[in-house]
C-alpha cells in the first residue's frame, strides 16, 4: 500500500546534539509537510515543501531545518535540540488540488525525547 | 487561514450516532472542510471532506450548513474504536496553502 513512512518511531537525543528525522512516501505527492505536536496539543505546522520550494512558517525557530533531496524523501534537522523540542513530529503529504480528495496523508510520527 | 472552533470533549454511547460540530465562520469560498481523527500516539487519519454539499463515505457523513460557516461530522454507529481526537480543518484549494489545526474534540465512546 502507498504510504508515508517515518523513521525512527522513537528517537532519544541528547540536549544540544543534532538529530535528523526522516520521512519517505510512495504516494508521489508533490507536497510534504512537517508538523510538531506536543502533548495534548494540536499539530503545529513547521514548514512544507511544494515540489522543491521550501516554505517556512513565520514562527518556526531557526533551530529547525528541512531538506527534500527528491520527491520521495524529506528530512527534519534539529540543530541543537532543547528540552522544549521534545514532541511528536509528524510528516504529511498531499497532492496538488484539494479536489483530488486525498487531503493530507500522515505518517505514524516520530516521538522525540531530549535528555 | 480560516480558523475552526470545536468543543473540547464529547461523550457518546456505543452504537449511537456521534455528532461532532465545528465552527468555521471565516471560511472563504475556495476552502474545503476536512475532518481527521487521531488515535493516541498515531498520525491523524483522513475521514471525509466537502466544499458545500453534504458528503457520505464508509466512515462518516459530513453536513455543511448552507452558509458554510459550520459543519457536523456524523459517525452513525459509534464503536469503542472511534474514541479519538477529531480535528476539523479548513484547507485552501491549492496545496501551496496550508491549514491550521484547531484544538480538536476528544470523543469518548462509552459501553
Amino acid at each position: 500500500d502507498a504510504m508515508v513512512i517515518q523513521n525512527p518511531r522513537y528517537q532519544v537525543t541528547q540536549f544540544g546534539k543534532p538529530v535528523t528525522l526522516s520521512c519517505s512516501q510512495t504516494l508521489n505527492h508533490n507536497v510534504m509537510y512537517w508538523y510538531q505536536q506536543k502533548s495534548s496539543q494540536a499539530p503545529k505546522l513547521l514548514f512544507h515543501y511544494y515540489d522543491k520550494d521550501f516554505n517556512n512558517e513565520a514562527d518556526t525557530p531557526d533551530n529547525f531545518q528541512s531538506r527534500r533531496p527528491n520527491t520521495s524523501f524529506c528530512f527534519l534537522d534539529i540543530r541543537s535540540p532543547g528540552l522544549g523540542d521534545a514532541a511528536m513530529y509528524l510528516c504529511a503529504t498531499s497532492r496538488e488540488g484539494a479536489a483530488s480528495g486525498d487531503g493530507y496523508t500522515f505518517g505514524s510520527g516520530t516521538r522525540l525525547t531530549v535528555v | 487561514d480560516a480558523k475552526t472552533t470545536q468543543p473540547p470533549s464529547m461523550d457518546c454511547a456505543e452504537g449511537r450516532a456521534a455528532n461532532l460540530p465545528c465552527n468555521h465562520s471565516t471560511i472563504s469560498g475556495n476552502e474545503y472542510v476536512y475532518w481527521y481523527r487521531q488515535i493516541h500516539s498515531q498520525g491523524p487519519q483522513y475521514i471525509i471532506h466537502g466544499l458545500k454539499n453534504n458528503e457520505t463515505n464508509e466512515m462518516a457523513s459530513l453536513i455543511i450548513t448552507e452558509d458554510r460557516k459550520s459543519s457536523t461530522l456524523i459517525l452513525p454507529h459509534a464503536t469503542l474504536r472511534d474514541t479519538a481526537v477529531y480535528y476539523c480543518i479548513v484547507r485552501p484549494y491549492t496545496n501551496a496553502g496550508k491549514s491550521t489545526f484547531g484544538d480538536g474534540t476528544t470523543l469518548t465512546v462509552k459501553p
